[in-house]
């Protein structure tokens, strides 16, 4: 079954480094999303991309984030520069369809932790 | 705007138990509704969804039927296993995007 991969699978970094995680969505999916999820929290809407382009963020997603996808199987976050509470999991997903009829694919994520 | 209300956890069951997580929602218009389970140390996957009223959403054993009237997905399982074991999140698409309630842990012992 087609999946949604995500590297690292854990990343540590120090408060105020650039970090990118990464994701291969499955390949005939044209809309990429990322999550995240805080510790015993929910887990949040952070952007959503199609046709190279944002077409939906959250609150969360400010200046210190962005997408890219920089070849035809790459999406990637990057966030400039880590704050302590950017401390997370994050889920990268995919679907073939805007409203989800198929479902949305999420990867495993990224655990990544600011010290 | 959006969101999902779950019931709390941990929910602690014996193997064979009968499940229910009550799931309820506050949207604009019927959305989809989903549910997801996350077994430990992995990511989210798809259990079931429901897309428009009275459906019922299957697999796995589990079911949930889309209420409209009471605005409800409700998860049930009518005998739980060990391996039945995670956290459970039910989830609505808002607009270009999954909202998710807290999640729900599920503990079965044996």
């Amino acid at each position: 079954e087609p999946e949604v991969t995500q590297t690292p699978s854990h990343q540590v970094t120090q408060m105020g480094q650039e970090v990118i995680l990464r994701c291969v969505p499955i390949s005939n999916h044209l809309y990429f999303y990322w999550y995240r999820q805080i510790l015993g929290q929910k887990v949040e809407f952070l952007v959503s991309f199609y046709n190279n382009e944002i077409s939906e963020k959250s609150e969360i997603f400010d200046d210190q984030f962005s997408v890219e996808r920089p070849d035809g199987s790459n999406f990637t976050l990057k966030i400039r520069s880590t704050k302590l509470e950017d401390s997370a999991m994050y889920f990268c997903a995919s679907s073939e369809s805007p409203t989800g009829a198929y479902g949305y694919t999420f990867g495993s994520g990224t655990r990544l932790t600011v010290v | 705007g959006d969101s999902v209300t779950q019931m709390e956890g941990p929910v602690t069951l014996s193997e064979e138990a009968f499940l229910t997580i009550n799931c309820t929602y506050t949207a604009t218009g019927y959305p989809s509704l989903f549910w997801y389970v996350q077994y430990p140390g992995e990511g989210l996957q798809l259990l079931l969804k429901a897309t428009k009223a009275d459906d019922k959403g299957s697999n796995k054993g589990f079911e949930a039927t889309y209420r409209k009237e009471t605005t409800s997905f409700h998860l049930e399982k009518g005998s739980v296993q060990v391996s039945d074991s995670a956290v459970y999140f039910c989830a609505l698409r808002g607009g270009n995007k999954l909202v998710f309630g807290a999640g729900t842990i599920l503990r079965v012992k044996s």
